[in-house]
């Protein structure tokens, strides 16, 4: 599986923009670039995710590089309820499972 | 919305029982996932099932097994239980067998403790 790169962790203030990086070089034609987020004592949460083009949803924005080897998620309005381990995660192939890296641990403060 | 459901939510037993977790999927999906997440570690896949046959498989022990019914719930079955095993379990929902493009949602998890 192509593996990603984050962050261990990063802080934010409330109600200001979080941009969480995430590299992955060795990305393939076909991987799809999975976020998902894990609040503490909660399963892990669908964030977002897209092959190629910038994609928006009310949770957040990705931005994906033009060679596709990084991309970035983008928190508008980060609220102490962001608080999470975000995981950045290429879906490969046809495989349906996900293989979560170590993440990057987002402590929001007022 | 409907979510995916977990039960039990806590489990404890000892060591070299049994253990049966459940897992009832969003309505109308068809692909079901488990996985493990240890103590201070991240989630690790199981194993998945898509219609009822699986569709792939992780680094499960081979004292687990689990199975999709007709109904698409899902059950892990664990024997012979190790304390290595005490962890949380999520089951995962998907429509359509998953893939690339396909999200998957989480169910809040069975926390298990062998003793």
């Amino acid at each position: 599986d192509a593996k990603t790169t984050q962050p261990n962790s990063m802080e934010s203030n409330e109600e200001e923009p979080v941009h969480l990086p995430c590299n992955h070089s060795t990305i393939s034609g076909t991987d799809y670039i999975h976020w998902y987020r894990q609040l503490p004592s909660q399963g892990p949460e669908y964030v977002i995710h897209g092959l190629t083009s910038n994609v928006n949803n009310r949770m957040a924005s990705l931005a994906i590089a033009e060679d596709r080897k990084s991309s970035t998620l983008i928190l508008h309005r980060a609220t102490l309820r962001d608080a999470a381990v975000y995981y950045c995660i290429l879906n490969t192939g046809t495989a349906s499972k996900l293989t979560f890296g170590t993440g990057t641990r987002l402590q929001v403060t007022l | 919305a409907a979510g995916v459901i977990q039960s039990p939510r806590h489990l404890i037993k000892e060591k070299r029982e049994t253990a049966t977790l459940k897992c009832y999927p969003i309505p109308r999906h068809d692909t079901v996932y488990w996985y493990q997440q240890g103590p201070g570690q991240d989630p690790q896949f199981l194993i998945s099932f898509y219609e009822k046959m699986q569709s792939d498989k992780g680094s499960i022990p081979d004292r687990f097994s689990a199975q999709q019914f007709s109904d698409y719930h899902s059950e892990l079955n664990m024997s012979s239980l190790e304390l290595g095993d005490s962890a949380l379990y999520f089951c995962a929902s998907s429509l359509g067998g998953g893939g690339p493009g396909g999200e998957q949602y989480f169910g809040p998890g069975t926390r298990l403790t062998v003793t």
